[in-house]
């Protein structure tokens, strides 16, 4: 189906890895991967990763993004509680010029 | 620093608009996009529109076309939501987000809660 599918929910053990997947399914005029938001409870949400680029500036190098055909994927390592959070996916669609989102995956750290 | 401070919690009635507010400090207003998202309770982020102040160019996402407007103030660094026609499903929080050049939502204000009671 058109647009970013994510899972619902993904749970992985405090230290673990977990990757988060996003398949994209848009008009992205080739571009190089999605940007990765984390979103806690009460914050606003966070830029993790765009377009597989370098982290933004203060982001963890626990953090970070690849893509494989139209799956692009977000990688945590060494889980922490304070990744206990939903992350989106989010990538602009050229053909509705506009920025389009996954429904988002909430991560839980056990 | 960037630094975006929204506009307070608003409670409306159905029918009626809401303008929210969102002043940049720290930095230029008018080279960055300035995107507004939102998010319902117990949904996703969604994305308005975004708006170019330099230029005063708006895009807004299919959902809200003709009944959202995005607008720029250079001269007091704000950038205005405004969505009429509120109903229920106009719940949320209302968050604004600016690029930073090379990555986009690279600085968040704080959310403006918005309730739409019948």
């Amino acid at each position: 189906q058109a647009g970013l599918t994510q899972p619902p929910s993904v749970s992985r053990g405090l230290g673990q890895t977990a990757t988060l997947t996003c398949t994209v399914n848009i008009n992205t005029a080739g571009d190089q991967g999605p940007a990765w938001l984390q979103h806690r409870q009460g914050h606003p949400p966070k830029l993790l990763s765009y377009k597989n680029l370098n982290r933004p500036s203060g982001i963890s190098e626990r953090f970070s993004a690849s893509m494989s055909g139209s799956t692009a994927s977000l990688t945590i390592t060494g889980l922490q509680p304070e990744d206990e959070a939903d992350y989106y996916c989010s990538a602009w669609d050229s053909s509705l010029v506009a920025w389009v989102f996954g429904g988002g995956t909430k991560l839980t750290v056990l | 620093q960037v630094q975006l401070v929204q506009s307070g919690a608003e409670v409306k009635k159905s029918g009626s608009s809401v303008k929210v507010s969102c002043t940049v400090s720290g930095a230029t207003l008018s080279t960055y996009v300035i995107t507004w998202v939102r998010q319902a309770p117990g949904q996703g982020l969604e994305w308005m529109g975004r708006i170019i102040p330099h230029s005063g160019r708006a895009d807004y996402s299919q959902k809200f076309q003709g009944r959202v407007t995005i607008t720029a103030d250079e001269s007091t660094s704000a950038v205005y939501l405004e969505l009429r026609r509120l109903t229920s499903e106009d719940t949320a929080v209302y968050f604004c987000a600016r690029d930073s050049g090379s990555y986009p939502f690279a600085y968040w204000g704080q959310g403006s809660p918005v309730t739409v009671s019948s």
